[in-house]
């Protein structure tokens, strides 16, 4: 049971360049969602997903796009990078019955993808 | 709006010592609230939780938490603080019927020896 995963763990780009981060979970959990963890602002929710097919934005969606097409993956896709998506990306995941949202679960983070955008 | 307030960004103490971190929310709705530890370099795990019952909620490495309505907060406490303790902590809140949390800015922990 390898919990949250995600590729790679360091990334340079160059601005205008494209490039997807990758999550992956194997507890069968419904609930996924992205963060962006900046310095002195904390976390802060970019997309989140409550099934396959079902996706939503967060708090900060711009300059992002998700898909999910099985409950395992949940991919982050930055179509054309800027330098103020320099940041740390985490993945995480909840075991939640998403037919209700009262956001009282656990979430279950991955180790997190550094990316700098040049 | 909703938001979660760690007034302080870093802390120090010495081993042994106590330790208290603050968080307030502000959330008009039941919140559901969490901290969470973060080691350097690693992702955020789970100190624990409160949704309901019980306003002093035990979590794990020998942290505790209380909830207080009438103050909007939900301060984590340990009674003595070992080295291994030194890392950022994070309060959150679950917005019910949103399917979103939200988080604090976080105290960075810094353990004398």
């Amino acid at each position: 049971n390898a919990g949250v995963t995600q590729t790679p763990k360091f990334q340079v780009l160059k601005t205008g360049q494209s490039m997807t981060l990758q999550c992956a979970q194997d507890m069968n959990h419904e609930y996924m969602s992205w963060y962006r963890q900046d310095p002195g602002m904390g976390l802060r929710l970019i997309h989140y997903s409550v099934g396959a097919g079902i996706t939503d934005q967060g708090e900060v969606p711009n300059g992002y796009n998700v898909s999910r097409s099985t409950t395992e993956d949940f991919p982050l896709r930055l179509l054309s990078a800027a330098p103020s998506q320099t940041s740390v990306y985490f993945c995480a995941s909840s075991d939640q019955d998403v037919r209700y949202s009262r956001q009282q679960e656990t979430q279950y983070f991955g180790p997190g993808t550094r990316l700098l955008v040049l | 709006a909703q938001s979660v307030t760690q007034p302080d960004i870093h802390i120090t103490v010495s081993e042994g010592a106590s330790l208290e971190l603050r968080c307030n929310y502000s959330y008009g709705a039941t919140p559901y609230l969490f901290w969470y530890v973060q080691s350097p370099g690693q992702g955020l795990q789970l100190l624990l939780k409160y949704f309901s019952g019980d306003t002093l909620v035990q979590g794990i490495k020998g942290f505790e938490a209380e909830f207080k309505r009438s103050q909007s907060s939900f301060n984590l406490r340990k009674p003595s603080v070992h080295w291994s303790d030194a890392a950022e902590y994070f309060c959150a809140v679950g917005l019910s019927g949103t399917y979103k949390y939200i988080f604090g800015t976080g105290t960075r922990l810094k353990v004398l020896a």
